[in-house]
């Protein structure tokens, strides 16, 4: 099975930083890489798909980059409603593993 | 607009059995593959089960393979989770989603709003 792992675990930041989250596949997985942002006692909403494509809605201070193994989210002006828990997916697989996530607060 | 509204979640025994529906409105519900996902309190998001537009093909996590079973009924537009001899490391909230296909690169494009299974 493909592992996916994330860093860092958690975060702090402020209205305005420019934040990156990385994430790491055990193997290749191409470009079949997905970002999603949970909040609490919310399900969570997709941001970036195909490692760096965003999706309809979401804003454009989200970007993703990336491919094979090594991944990266960036909120380039972090926004109050932007402080949640970031989640990477591998969708090469039929494992659809999550990496563990991090949370980004104050 | 796109809805899922999942049901079933209980207080059960271990040992016991549980089946989870998940309801899908506004969407051509028999064109998409759907899948199970589970968060345990506090915990990260765990891939639970999938199964292909026409039910022809499913695929499960190892920690569940052999005790749920993942189903649809595309006339009635819901999904199904089968969940049998469960045990309390399968206490979470439970959430249907949608692959939304090539164009989002298999990404779950729509959730439901999760439904709790707590075995105790």
């Amino acid at each position: 099975d493909i592992q996916m792992t994330q860093s860092p675990s958690s975060l702090s930041a402020s209205v305005g930083d420019r934040v990156t989250i990385t994430c790491r596949a055990s193997q290749n997985i191409g470009l079949s890489l997905i970002w999603y942002q949970q909040k609490p006692g919310m399900a969570p909403k997709l941001l970036i798909h195909g490692a760096s494509s965003l999706q309809s809605g979401v804003p454009l201070r989200f970007s993703g980059s990336g491919s094979g193994t090594d991944f990266s989210l960036t909120i380039s002006n972090m926004q109050p409603e932007d402080f949640a828990t970031y989640f990477c997916q591998e969708t090469y697989s039929h494992s659809y593993t999550f990496g563990p996530g991090t949370k980004v607060d104050v | 607009q796109v809805q899922l509204v999942e049901s079933g979640g209980d207080v059960v025994q271990p040992g016991r059995s549980l089946r989870l529906s998940c309801a899908a409105s506004g969407f051509s519900f028999s064109s998409y593959a759907m899948h199970w996902v589970r968060q345990a309190p506090g915990k990260g998001l765990e891939w639970v089960a999938v199964i292909w537009y026409d039910g022809g093909t499913k695929y499960y996590a190892d920690s569940v393979k052999g005790r749920f079973t993942i189903s649809r009924d595309n006339s009635a537009k819901t999904l199904y989770l089968q969940m049998n001899s469960l045990t309390a490391e399968d206490t979470a909230v439970y959430y249907c989603a949608r692959t939304g296909g090539i164009s989002v690169a298999g990404a779950f494009d729509y959730w439901g709003q999760g439904t709790l299974v707590t075995v105790s």
